[in-house]
C-alpha cells in the first residue's frame, strides 16, 4: 500500500538549535497535514498545506510542500522545551485516504 | 473547532473481557474515525463511523473484534472484544472538520492495558 515515509525517527538536540522532520511520498499527495504530539497527550493539528511549493510560517515553524506534491517538511527554528513531542504528518492520497508517517521525536538535552 | 470527551481515559482489563470506549463531541459531525495507537507508534485507523450505516473498517480491523456504534451525530462507541494483551493500545477518536480532507481534532484517547 501506499506509504508515506518520515525521517528521522528521533532527533536529540539542545535547546535553541534547530529541528527538522522530513515526509516522502511514492505518489502524488493531495495535501499534507502536520500535527504534534505532546508526551501522553493526543495529536494536535498544526497545519495544511495543499499547494506545489507551498510554504507557510508559524511563529518559529515553517512547514514546505514539494513542487511535486511528494514530500514535506517542517523546520522549528531555535527550539524551547514547549517543542518537545512527537511530530507527524499525514499525506491525503488519490483515494482520499489519510497515510500518516511514523513520527519524528523531538528530544531536547538536558 | 471541536471539542471531544472520550472516556474513560485509562483502563486495566483481564484477557477475554471486552471494553466500550465513549466517545462524545461538542457539535453535529458527519464523520467520525477511530484509530489505534501502540506505543512508540504512529496513528492506524480502525474504522470510519457514519451516522446511520455500517461503519467501514480498515484493512485487518473487524466487525466482529471492534464493534461500533454510531446512533446520532455527536456520538459513537468502539468496543474492543475478546481481549488479548496485543489490544493494549491507546485508542482515539477524532472527528474532521472544513470538508472531507480537514483537519482532524482528536479526544484525549483511552489508554488501555490488557493483562
Amino acid at each position: 500500500g501506499q506509504q508515506v515515509m518520515q525521517i528521522p525517527q528521533y532527533q536529540h538536540v539542545q535547546e535553541g538549535e534547530d529541528f527538522t522532520t522530513y515526509c516522502n511520498s511514492s505518489t502524488t499527495l493531495s495535501n499534507i497535514q502536520w500535527y504534534k504530539q505532546r508526551p501522553g497527550g493526543h495529536p494536535v493539528f498544526l497545519i495544511q498545506l495543499v499547494k506545489s511549493g507551498e510554504v507557510k510560517k508559524q511563529k518559529r515553524l515553517t512547514f514546505q510542500f514539494g513542487e511535486a506534491k511528494k514530500n514535506s517538511s517542517l523546520h522549528i527554528t531555535a527550539t524551547q522545551t514547549t517543542d518537545v513531542g512527537t511530530y507527524f504528518c499525514a499525506g491525503l492520497d488519490s483515494n482520499y485516504q489519510l497515510i500518516w508517517g511514523a513520527g519524528t521525536k523531538l528530544i531536547i538535552k538536558p | 473547532s471541536a471539542v471531544i470527551s472520550q472516556k474513560p481515559s485509562r483502563d486495566i482489563c483481564q484477557r477475554g473481557t471486552s471494553l466500550t470506549i465513549q466517545c462524545q463531541v461538542d457539535s453535529q459531525v458527519t464523520m467520525m474515525f477511530w484509530y489505534r495507537q501502540q506505543p512508540g507508534q504512529s496513528l492506524t485507523l480502525i474504522a470510519t463511523a457514519n451516522q446511520g450505516s455500517e461503519a467501514t473498517y480498515e484493512s485487518g480491523f473487524v466487525i466482529d473484534k471492534f464493534p461500533i456504534s454510531r446512533p446520532n451525530l455527536t456520538f459513537s462507541t468502539l468496543t474492543v472484544s475478546n481481549m488479548s494483551p496485543e489490544d493494549s493500545s491507546i485508542y482515539l477518536c477524532s472527528v474532521e472538520f472544513g470538508g472531507p480532507t480537514g483537519e482532524l481534532f482528536f479526544g484525549e484517547g483511552s489508554r488501555l492495558t490488557v493483562l
